[in-house]
């Protein structure tokens, strides 16, 4: 149980393109997701908690109008990364979390993006 | 300020039996979670400890004491397949998710 589903896998697109991101939940609601950025050997790094139904929330430093996010329903939220640049290209990761606050948070498989 | 601190790498070999620490300090604590992650992969759940004591799921046990702030994962009977980062992620007060900058665990033959 508890699979995430994330597309596309890879991307690599020229600069100013814009990028969409899916992450879905495939065996369980979930009413909070989560979109992390993580460049090569470094941590984790949140960038927006996701809420069904409401504007997401963004980290200190993450640009909202670069990052929209959409979670539309229970099993879906978008990452879309506007007019994207060399700098954006990282590898991005979507988590979801079931009911529940304390609820581990299970990750996608992560979307390599490359900006040429 | 919140803070988690883990070791940033550790060596072990295969077959042997490995304890990777975790210390917090973090405003409330709701539970500790321990991910894995391979190269170039996302994080996959390994244990999830909210109450004092151990919890053993095959060759992986976390161990948890709120009073020291304190919890580690042991894993055991260590495999190649076992060379990944450890993420140890702490629930806070207001259920956020504090995480942990990982341990690089390096298993040699």
């Amino acid at each position: 149980g508890a699979v995430v589903s994330q597309h596309p896998s890879w991307v690599i697109c020229k600069s100013g393109t814009s990028v969409k991101i899916e992450c879905r939940s495939l065996d369980f609601q979930a009413t909070t997701m989560f979109w992390y950025r993580q460049f090569p050997k470094q941590s984790l790094m949140l960038m927006a908690t996701s809420n069904e139904g409401s504007k997401a929330t963004y980290e200190q430093g993450v640009e909202k109008d670069k990052f929209l996010i959409n979670h539309a329903s229970l099993t879906l939220s978008t990452l879309t990364v506007t007019s994207a640049h060399p700098e954006d290209s990282s590898f991005y990761i979507c988590s979801a979390r079931d009911r529940g606050e304390a609820q581990p948070q299970h990750f996608g498989d992560g979307t390599r993006l490359s900006i040429l | 300020g919140q803070n988690i601190d883990q070791p940033t790498e550790m060596t072990a070999t295969e077959g042997a039996i490995v304890q990777i620490n975790c210390t917090y300090q973090t405003s409330g604590f709701n539970g500790l979670f321990w991910y894995q992650q391979h190269a170039g992969e996302a994080p996959t759940f390994l244990s999830y400890n909210v109450l004092d004591g151990l919890e053993e799921k095959g060759r992986f046990s976390s161990f948890l004491s709120r009073s020291k702030g304190y919890s580690y994962l042991l894993l055991k009977e260590l495999q190649m397949k076992d060379s990944a980062s450890y993420l140890c992620a702490v629930v806070d007060s207001n259920y956020q998710l504090i995480w942990g900058a990982g341990t690089k665990l390096i298993i040699k033959p």
